[in-house]
Order: structure tokens, then sequence, then C-alpha cells
């Protein structure tokens, strides 16, 4: 089946450091989201790309959809404490609804 | 802001018991979704519903899982006889439309087969 693969599954970093996670679909995607789970919680959207090339920031966060929109990325400029929890890609494919088939997720901790 | 809530936020249950959890989406949204996060694993799409219908459902949504929205609020996922491996978080979905939609996510449930 259709599969989003992320890594890494893990990232440990100082607080003030950059973090970046990475998705990859062997098929064009449709659309791209990424959602934001802190432990013990729910995922929460964060945005969703749609156009191939697409850059959308917020804040410190930079998402990047790639040309062939097979690729996404979701950087972090100078993490902080709050931004602690596992960030999941989630992409669409076409012909395939609504449903969303999520990445393995990256945990992110930040030491202070 | 809106939210959608769900119902146990935890449910212990013994193999082979039917177990019903409960949604209410968000009020004004035409689509829901049931997924599941097994512990430390990644969230995984178990169904869609639109119309009253299922749209679309995986594989691990078998013969023993069902869902309905028996009224105008409440959409629920049963499954008729757990097994030890239905342990997981249940979470519930709405969204507007499709496609390009938002999906929302209420707070899960948690589901412990003993």
């Amino acid at each position: 089946g259709q599969q989003v693969m992320q890594i890494p599954q893990y990232q440990h970093v100082q607080e003030g450091e950059d973090f970046t996670t990475y998705c990859n679909s062997s098929t064009t995607l449709s659309n791209i989201q990424w959602y934001k789970q802190r432990p013990g919680g729910h995922p929460v959207f964060l945005i969703q790309l749609v156009k191939s090339g697409e850059v959308k920031k917020q804040k410190r966060l930079t998402f990047q959809f790639g040309e062939a929109k097979k690729n996404s990325s979701l950087h972090i400029t100078a993490t902080q404490t709050t931004d602690v929890g596992t960030y999941f890609c989630a992409g669409r494919f076409y012909n395939q609804g609504g449903k969303l088939i999520f990445g393995q997720g990256t945990e992110l901790s930040v030491k202070p | 802001e809106p939210e959608v809530t769900q119902t146990p936020s935890h449910q212990v249950t013994q193999m082979g018991q039917e177990v019903i959890l409960r949604c209410v989406p968000i009020s004004n949204h035409l689509y829901f979704y049931w997924y599941r996060q097994i512990l430390g694993q990644k969230v995984e799409f178990l169904v869609s519903f639109y119309n009253n219908e299922i749209s679309e459902k995986s594989e691990i949504f078998d013969d023993q899982f069902s869902v309905e929205r028996p009224d105008g609020s409440n959409f629920t996922l049963k499954i008729r006889s757990t097994k030890l491996e239905d342990s997981a978080m249940y979470f519930c979905a709405s969204s507007e439309g499709v496609g390009l939609y938002e999906q929302y996510f209420g707070p899960g449930t948690r589901l412990t087969v003993t």
C-alpha cells in the first residue's frame, strides 16, 4: 500500500539549535499536512502544503513541499522547550479521498 | 473554538468483549474519520464516513469493526470482539470537506484489552 516514510525517528537538540524532519513518498502526493502531538496528547494540525515547491512559514517553523510532490520537510529554527513533541507528516494521495497516511513521526526533545 | 470530543477517555475491557467508542464531531463538519495509534507508533487510518456511508476503509478495519452515526451528533466505532492487539489510542477526526480540508482530531480514547 501507499506509505509515507519519515526520518529521523528521534532528535535530541540543545535549546537554540535547529531541527529538521523529512518525509518521503514513492508516489506523488495530492497534498501533505503536518501535525504536532505533545506527549499524551492528540495530533494538532499545523499546516497543509498543496502546490509543487511550496514553502510556508509559521514564525520559527518552515515547511517545504518538493517539486515532485513526493517529499516534504519541517524545519524549526532556534528550538525552544515548548517545541517538544512528535511531529508527523500526513500525506493524501490522489483518488484516495480524505484519508491521511501518516509518517512514523519524529520525536523532538529539547534540552534547556 | 469548536472541537471534537470523545468518550470515554479510557476504556478497559476483557478480550472477546464488545466496545463502543463515541465521538461528537464538530457540528458543521460532514466527513468523519477514525484513526488508531498503538503506543509509540504512528497514527493509522481506519475508516472514513460521509453521508451515512463508509467512504474508505483500511485493511485494519475488518469485520470486527463497524461505524455508525446513530443521530445527528454522535459518531461511533464498535469493535465486536476485542483482541489484545486492539489495545491502542483511538482518535476520531472530522472535516468540513474532503481533499484540501484540515482534519480536526479529538483527544482520543485509550482502549486497553486485557
